[in-house]
C-alpha cells in the first residue's frame, strides 16, 4: 500500500466550477501538508501549506486536513483555464534538519472555456 | 534571479557518457534534496544535504553521485546511466525547521 494515495484523473471541469482534489494518507506521523501546483514541463509551485487539522484559504484556494480520517483537501473556487495543471499533494512527518516530503502521483486538472 | 535554478533544462546522454546537473538556490535555505520524477510515479526522494552534509541517500544507484560544495549549489553527477533512468530530476532546497521545499524547473534527461 503506498503511503499517500491520490487519484491521477484526469478531471476535467467547465470553467467557473468549484475544484475539489482529495489525498489519503496511511502514516498517522504525518503532520505537515502541502499542495503543489505543477504545469507541464515545469518543475512544482507550492500552492498552500498547512500544518495539523483545520482549513486555510488563499483567494480562490482553500485547503482542509482531517487528521482523524487522514484526508486532505484542495478546493478551487471560481476555476479558470490557467488552473489546468497537475495537483501533487506532499506531507512531511517533521521538520527536524531537514524536510523529507512524501508526495501523491498527482491529479491532472483541465479547466475547459 | 529566480528561487531555484537547474540546468541544463534538457539533457540526452548515451549509457557510457559521464554529465553533471546543476542546482543553485537564491533563497538562503540550508538544506537541499534531490527528487526523481517519472511517469505516472510519485516524486522520488534521492538524497538530502543539511548544512552540506549528505543525511540520506535513498537507495540510490552508485551511477548516481550527488555533491553539495555549499548551501547553495548541489551537483548530481551522472555514469553509466540505463535507459530506464531517463526522467525529469528536481531540485529542492528548504530552511532549517521548516517542512516546505522549493523546486527548481528541472532537467529533462533522457539516456539513449
Amino acid at each position: 500500500q503506498k503511503e499517500v494515495e491520490q487519484d491521477p484523473g484526469p478531471l476535467s471541469v467547465p470553467e467557473g466550477a468549484i475544484v475539489s482534489l482529495n489525498c489519503t494518507y496511511s502514516n498517522s506521523a504525518f503532520q505537515y501538508f502541502m499542495w503543489y501546483r505543477q504545469y507541464s514541463r515545469k518543475g512544482p509551485e507550492l500552492l498552500m501549506y498547512t500544518y495539523s487539522s483545520g482549513n486555510k484559504e488563499d483567494g480562490r484556494f482553500t485547503a482542509q486536513v482531517d487528521k482523524s480520517s487522514k484526508y486532505i483537501s484542495l478546493f478551487i473556487r471560481d476555476s479558470q483555464p490557467s488552473d489546468s495543471a497537475t495537483y501533487l499533494c506532499a506531507m512531511s512527518k517533521n521538520t527536524g534538519t531537514a524536510s523529507k516530503l512524501t508526495f501523491g502521483t498527482g491529479t491532472r486538472l483541465q479547466v475547459t472555456l | 534571479e529566480t528561487g531555484v535554478t537547474q540546468t541544463p533544462r534538457h539533457l540526452v546522454m548515451g549509457m557510457t557518457n559521464k554529465k553533471s546537473l546543476k542546482c543553485e538556490q537564491h533563497l538562503g535555505h540550508n538544506a537541499m534534496y534531490w527528487y526523481k520524477q517519472s511517469a505516472k510515479k510519485p516524486l522520488e526522494l534521492m538524497f538530502v544535504y543539511s548544512l552540506e552534509e549528505r543525511v540520506e541517500n535513498n537507495s540510490v544507484p552508485s551511477r548516481f553521485s550527488p555533491e553539495c560544495p555549499n548551501s547553495s549549489h548541489l551537483f548530481l553527477h551522472l555514469h553509466t546511466l540505463q535507459p530506464e533512468d531517463s526522467a525529469l530530476y528536481l531540485c529542492a532546497s528548504s530552511q532549517d525547521g521548516r517542512a516546505q521545499a522549493f523546486f527548481g524547473q528541472g532537467t529533462r534527461l533522457t539516456v539513449v
